[in-house]
This record gives structure tokens, sequence and C-alpha cells, in this order.
């Protein structure tokens, strides 16, 4: 099975610092993938970020960026420059690599708040 | 905007009562997946369609079930409702059943039962 964890509930960070929100996942499977979701007070789930398990290279996406560590099965998203519109609740979420059944397993989330 | 729509965007009913949630993939999506958000269960994975055919099952009851119809829409039917069915229900489509491709989300529906 499949596990997600989010082990922090709640953060806040100041406008325009950096923020790191961890996240780590247990699974016996090679291959798969990673997610980052962000789903803002409008309760609409937005991708912010991916991870293919097979790349070494850690994703980034302006200013988000994750530290991949698989070894250590470790997932974090670092938010840079962080600004008002980044306040959410985010969820790590975890797709096997197969064909079929790719549904998301997701984290208990956590909830950013960004301080003017 | 994702492009999925799902409706209705709230939903109010009695204990034991039935609903039918729908949702509209984007266009030329073949996979529709539906994921149940709820305080006390969080975010998690019913059930998965592609292209009409039931793919994956995740902590679907009983009481509740899907189908994909031929243009691609999706139902969830939930029967026999009690209080913990409150939540949000999401529908997400992809484009295909590959793990490639993006989950794109609805806005969902709220559902809450009295």
């Amino acid at each position: 099975a499949q596990t997600v964890t989010q082990s922090q509930p709640e953060m806040s960070v100041q406008e325009a610092e950096t923020v790191t929100l961890s996240c780590t996942y247990d699974t016996s499977e090679s291959n798969y993938y990673l997610f980052w979701y962000k789903q803002p007070p409008s309760r609409q789930m937005i991708l912010v970020i991916r991870q293919e398990a097979y790349k070494q290279q850690n994703a980034t996406e302006n200013r988000f960026s994750v530290n991949f560590q698989k070894a250590a099965k470790s997932f974090s998203l670092k938010i840079s420059d962080s600004q008002l519109g980044d306040t959410a609740m985010y969820f790590c979420a975890f797709m096997k690599h197969r064909t079929g059944a790719n549904n998301l397993f997701f984290g208990t989330g956590t909830r950013l708040t960004v301080i003017p | 905007d994702s492009g999925v729509t799902q409706t209705p965007k709230h939903l109010i009913t009695a204990t034991g009562q039935r609903v039918t949630l729908r949702c509209s993939p984007r266009s030329g999506d073949l996979s529709v997946y539906w994921y149940q958000q709820s305080l006390d269960q969080g975010l998690q994975f019913l059930i998965q369609y592609y292209n009409g055919e039931e793919r994956a099952k995740g902590n679907i009851l009983e009481r509740f079930s899907a189908q994909q119809f031929p243009d691609l829409h999706s139902e969830l039917n939930l029967s026999s409702l009690e209080l913990g069915d409150s939540a949000l229900y999401f529908c997400a489509s992809s484009v295909t059943s590959g793990p490639n491709y993006e989950q794109y989300f609805g806005p969902g529906t709220r559902l809450t039962v009295t």
C-alpha cells in the first residue's frame, strides 16, 4: 500500500520569503510519480509541480521547486518569493507508474498562510 | 478553469436519500476519476473509468456506484446517505489512463447530508 505523510498541518511565511513544505511517502514501487497540488479557498485543485521518480533532476516551475530524495522517500516543496496568492492548502500526492490504475494517493495537507 | 465541469455545485439532502453527481470531462479526455474530500478521511480516491469501463476502485462504499456513458460524462450515485457522507466530491479527467498525463480537477460538488 502507498502512504503519503505531511507532518506539518500548518505553516506561515512572510511575503517575499522562502518556505519549504515537507512530504514523505512509503511504497514498494520502483517507478512512480510525485505531485504537489494547491487548493486555495476556492477549493479548486491545481497542479503545482510533478516529479518522475526515475529522473534524478529536481523539477522546477517558476518560483516552485522540489527536493526529491528517492532513497529517503522524501519530496519537499520549496516556494520562493512567497506571494499572497500562495495562501492555500498544499497536498503532496503519489501515483504508481502503470497504465490503467493510475489514481492519486494524497497526504493530509499543509495549510500555508502568507503574511503581508 | 480546468475544463472539467461538475453539477450541481451544492447539494443538501437528508439521511437515507439517494443523489447523483454529474461530471463532464475535458474535451478529448477518456479517463475520469472520482475523489472524496472529507474532514475525517482527507482526500481519497473512489473509482476510475476509462472510455466507459471501470479501471480501478479505491475506498468506495458499496452504497456508492458510478458509471461512464458513451459521451464520456460520468455519474456518481450515492444511496442510503449517512451524515458521514457529507464531503466535497471531485471529478478529475485525463487524456488516457496512463500515468504520463495530468489529471485535471473539476470544481467539486459539495454534499451536505442532514
